[in-house]
């Protein structure tokens, strides 16, 4: 069974500090993680996947398939960085996406 | 690119009436479309798997016959919420894939059901 764990419901950081959004998962396959956005009465959209290695708005997310665990990282946050943040299971057969709880960022001034 | 509309974005409706949601990919066609249902402060339940031109796949626990999904074109999927009751009320949304063999999903902005 697949499953995505986002042990963080709530995360406060300040503006310039450094933020890492935890993220583990549970699969016996190969994963394609990914990591999504919301922000506030926006709709839900793509941050970046794993296979990408790519870095968006500053975020970067390695997969760490010893432990099982794909966390978002960014250096200094920015106010505009506060969202709702869903991090993602999917499998290479292409069939569905498990999402997390969710981890709700909010970053002061 | 890659943008997926619903309609309606909110809909107020009486007990015991049906209610249909549109799902649509606008520049893109999807092959596979997914309907998924947030609860206040909770994560996205993926509640079907739509596939063009063939029958939905169902989560487990989820009613086929109370929620119909159709899927009869490559750029659109309703969902219709059968003789709806307040506690399907909740926040509605699809999201289209563009290729097949990949899991990168694109989100429509949602639809609100209340049920009264």
């Amino acid at each position: 069974a697949q499953r995505v764990t986002q042990p963080e419901k709530l995360l406060s950081v300040f503006k310039g500090a450094p933020v890492e959004l935890k993220c583990n998962y549970s699969y016996s396959g190969s994963p394609e993680l990914f990591w999504y956005v919301q922000y506030s009465r926006q709709r839900l959209q793509l941050l970046l996947r794993h296979i990408s290695r790519e870095s968006i708005k500053g975020f970067t997310a390695d997969l760490n398939k010893g432990e099982t665990s794909f966390h978002l990282k960014k250096p200094f946050a920015q106010e505009e960085d506060s969202a709702m943040y869903y991090c993602a299971l999917g499998t290479t057969s292409g069939s569905r996406l498990t999402f997390g709880e969710g981890t709700q960022l909010t970053v002061n001034p | 690119g890659a943008v997926v509309s619903q309609h309606p974005s909110r809909v107020i409706c009486k007990s015991g009436t049906s209610v249909k949601i549109e799902c649509r990919s606008l520049d893109f066609q999807a092959t596979t479309m997914f309907w998924y249902r947030q609860f206040p402060k909770q994560s996205l339940m993926l509640m079907a798997t739509s596939n063009e031109g063939s029958k939905a796949t169902y989560e487990q626990g989820v009613e086929k016959d109370k929620f119909l999904i159709n899927h009869a074109s490559l750029t659109l999927s309703t969902l219709t919420v059968t003789s709806a009751h307040p506690e399907d009320s909740s926040f509605y949304i699809c999201s289209a894939r563009i290729l097949a063999g990949t899991d990168t999903q694109y989100f429509g902005p949602g639809t609100r059901l209340t049920v009264l």
